[in-house]
């Protein structure tokens, strides 16, 4: 098992504010990192999947950073909208249980009006 | 698209009755996996099939068992229920590195 922690466990904003979240992870056996967004009785909707150090995605306001070396990745929302509010998850990719997931507990964001 | 389909989406089952969660994927992966989501405990794995015709044990395999059927089709049973085996059950499959999907989710309640 591969311990990924999150941070903050939850976050309030005000739409337009501008966020980020913070996963940490083992730096050593490194494969793939994702990044999901989850939406209470929906199914988890891949965001990223990030591979090389130094790596950057952008999808819309959303994007990522990815820093293999010191075992880290940052989530950054611009601009945020009340739309937005979901569960971030980051996974960490393990080699030992044919490349399934394993989660941090996610960062609950509301964004409110 | 159809991507991953898991059935049932809701049940209800009595302490000590079995059943079988059905999942299956249209898109060719050799990778596939069932979660449970907890409060407070994020999503983990209990088994996953790496290829057609192997299963193995995930973070918390204890009260389960898997099939892998066909390549598509992985499906995973509950021999005799445990009020804690209430949860909600994810099924996905991956073809690795590239993003794992997954199914709609089935709600389990064990009283």
């Amino acid at each position: 098992i591969l311990n990924v922690e999150q941070s903050p466990q939850s976050l309030h904003v005000q739409e337009g504010d501008s966020t980020n979240f913070t996963c940490s992870f083992p730096s050593s056996n490194f494969y793939a990192l994702h990044w999901y967004r989850w939406e209470t009785a929906k199914t988890p909707e891949a965001l990223f999947v990030m591979t090389l150090n130094g790596d950057e995605k952008k999808k819309g306001r959303i994007s990522a950073t990815l820093n293999t070396k010191e075992g880290y990745s940052y989530l950054y929302i611009k601009g945020s909208q009340p739309e937005d509010s979901a569960t971030y998850l980051c996974a960490l990719s393990n080699s030992n249980s044919g490349y399934a997931l394993n989660f941090g507990k996610g960062t609950s964001l509301l964004v409110t009006p | 698209n159809a991507g991953v389909t898991q059935t049932p989406k809701f049940q209800v089952l009595k302490t000590g009755q079995s059943m079988t969660l059905q999942c299956a994927q249209d898109m060719n992966h050799n990778s596939m996996y069932w979660y449970r989501q907890d409060p407070g405990m994020g999503l983990r794995l209990i088994y996953y099939s790496a290829s057609e015709g192997t299963t193995d044990k995930g973070e918390v395999p204890n009260g389960y068992n898997v099939s892998r059927l066909n390549k598509r089709e992985f499906s995973l049973r509950l021999e005799s229920a445990a009020p804690s085996q209430t949860s909600v059950y994810f099924c996905a499959s991956s073809e690795f590195p590239r993003e794992t999907f997954f199914g709609q989710g089935t709600r389990l309640t064990v009283v």
